[in-house]
């Protein structure tokens, strides 16, 4: 089975402080992802990766950057996090070239902003 | 541009009685179509997909979805619950191009004793 693998179940970060958010998965899947999840707005695609060192921008990348320096590892920073990043983040990961394979999730992180 | 529609919110219903969790999309392209599951404090589970071929799929817990291509949509039912299914599920597209998921906002199902 796919293992997709978040490194915090829980976090608590201030106002302004650099996060990070760490997704690893076991599968040497190319593609991988990050969503936010809040009530009522489903997931929410932040950014994603098709291969090493390579990003595209989702439909929320403002304030956050990502960085996927190996295949199996994917990122996600927030610069200077404020109170409205608090939410849950959800990483997958899929295998490339096509469409139809699923996205494998994480357990998710659930990440306070005070 | 895609989108996927869950019409409904929240979706209480008694064990042991049947269930329909709508999903409608809009696509210009061929798609596939899947359901994910998320139980509380967890991450999403695959439940089904629809990629090709006969238009009911099947999970092996008793859900089932039928892809209705001239109404575009991809409704999930199970003819009998049980308090187990009490979780929040998630209808996604993808393009026949591509590798990007759409997802709706999500229906949560709950099953009341």
């Amino acid at each position: 089975d796919v293992k997709v693998t978040q490194s915090s179940r829980y976090l608590v970060k201030r106002t302004g402080e650099k996060v990070f958010l760490e997704c690893v998965q076991d599968m040497d899947h190319e593609n991988m992802f990050w969503y936010r999840q809040d009530p009522g707005l489903g997931l929410r695609l932040i950014y994603f990766s098709y291969d090493v060192k390579m990003k595209e921008k989702g439909d929320i990348p403002e304030g956050y950057s990502v960085s996927r320096e190996k295949k199996e590892r994917f990122s996600l920073i927030l610069e200077s996090a404020s109170t409205n990043q608090t939410s849950m983040y959800l990483c997958a990961s899929s295998s490339a070239g096509v469409s139809n394979q699923p996205q494998h999730f994480g357990d998710g992180t659930r990440l306070s902003i005070l | 541009a895609q989108s996927v529609t869950q019409l409904d919110s929240q979706v209480p219903v008694f064990e042991e009685a049947p269930v329909e969790l709508r999903c409608n999309y809009s696509s210009s392209v061929s798609v596939y179509l899947f359901w994910y599951v998320q139980y509380p404090n967890q991450g999403l589970q695959l439940l089904l997909k629809y990629l090709s071929g006969s238009t009911l799929v099947e999970s092996i817990n008793g859900f089932e979805a039928e892809f209705n291509k001239s109404q575009t949509s991809f409704h999930l039912r199970k003819p009998s619950v049980h308090i187990s299914d009490t979780a929040e599920y998630f209808c996604a597209v993808s393009k026949n191009t591509g590798n990007q998921f759409y997802f709706g906002t999500g229906t949560s199902l709950t099953v009341i004793p």
